[in-house]
């Protein structure tokens, strides 16, 4: 257990909806990463958070954005679904707010299938 | 931006062998290089990593190599057991952009018995 915490585990929805991921990190990091993980394909930074502020975008979506609370924990909003945002969405949560420092601990993701 | 390749994508071994895999970077400033296994239906778990100021790291049965001068670094999996079946990402990020931990796509590897 990597005390990384994501709800909901599992979500179908369809296309032109709306969905929020949520993510609770380990206890005293301040860091949350969002990353998406396709059918074969490796995982790729959607946006990183450090203590309530944006720190880093990849190639996040427009329709998406995301959010880190003061209690720390984070939601990822997809919006306008379409088929191709069916995928593993998880969140990884680090004490620093840079990724070199450490160990990333990764949540057991959120799969999203949109129908 | 760095891209991270990644070879095989799916390898197979007898148990007891070893097991290679290899990552190629292309950003001659990233020093730090992690890998990542991920179980079926779990998040990634780091196993090992590597800072460019060493060549080499080993812990137990798994070795991560790095030659910096080509730009390309390996994991090796000795005395290979079921257990070590899963999906390995290799990863690398520089101190600039210190957020964006770059992935490659992963390579299955499955130790038949």
């Amino acid at each position: 257990d990597s005390g990384v915490t994501q709800t909901p585990k599992h979500l179908i929805t369809a296309t032109g909806q709306r969905v929020t991921l949520r993510c609770s990190p380990r206890s005293g990091d301040l860091s949350v990463y969002w990353y998406q993980q396709s059918l074969d394909q490796g995982l790729q930074f959607l946006i990183q958070y450090y203590n309530g502020e944006e720190r880093a975008k990849g190639n996040i979506l427009e329709r998406f954005s995301a959010q880190q609370f003061p209690d720390l924990h984070s939601e990822l909003n997809l919006s306008s679904l379409e088929l191709g945002d069916s995928a593993l969405y998880f969140c990884a949560s680090s004490v620093s707010g840079a990724a070199n420092t450490g160990e990333l601990f990764f949540g057991e993701g959120s799969r999203l299938t949109v129908l | 931006g760095e891209n991270v390749e990644q070879h095989p994508s799916t390898l197979s071994v007898q148990e007891g062998d070893s097991a290679v895999i290899k990552c190629t970077y292309s950003d001659s400033a990233s020093n730090y290089f992690p890998w990542y296994k991920q179980e079926l239906g779990k998040g990634p778990q780091l196993i090992i990593d590597i800072r460019s100021n060493v060549g080499e790291k080993k812990d137990q049965r798994i070795a991560v190599t790095l030659n910096k001068t080509a730009k390309h670094f390996s994991l090796h999996i000795t005395e290979t057991q079921p257990e070590d079946s899963a999906v390995y990402f290799c990863a690398a990020i520089a101190d600039q952009g210190a957020q964006k931990l770059v992935f490659g796509q992963g390579t299955r590897l499955t130790i038949n018995p």
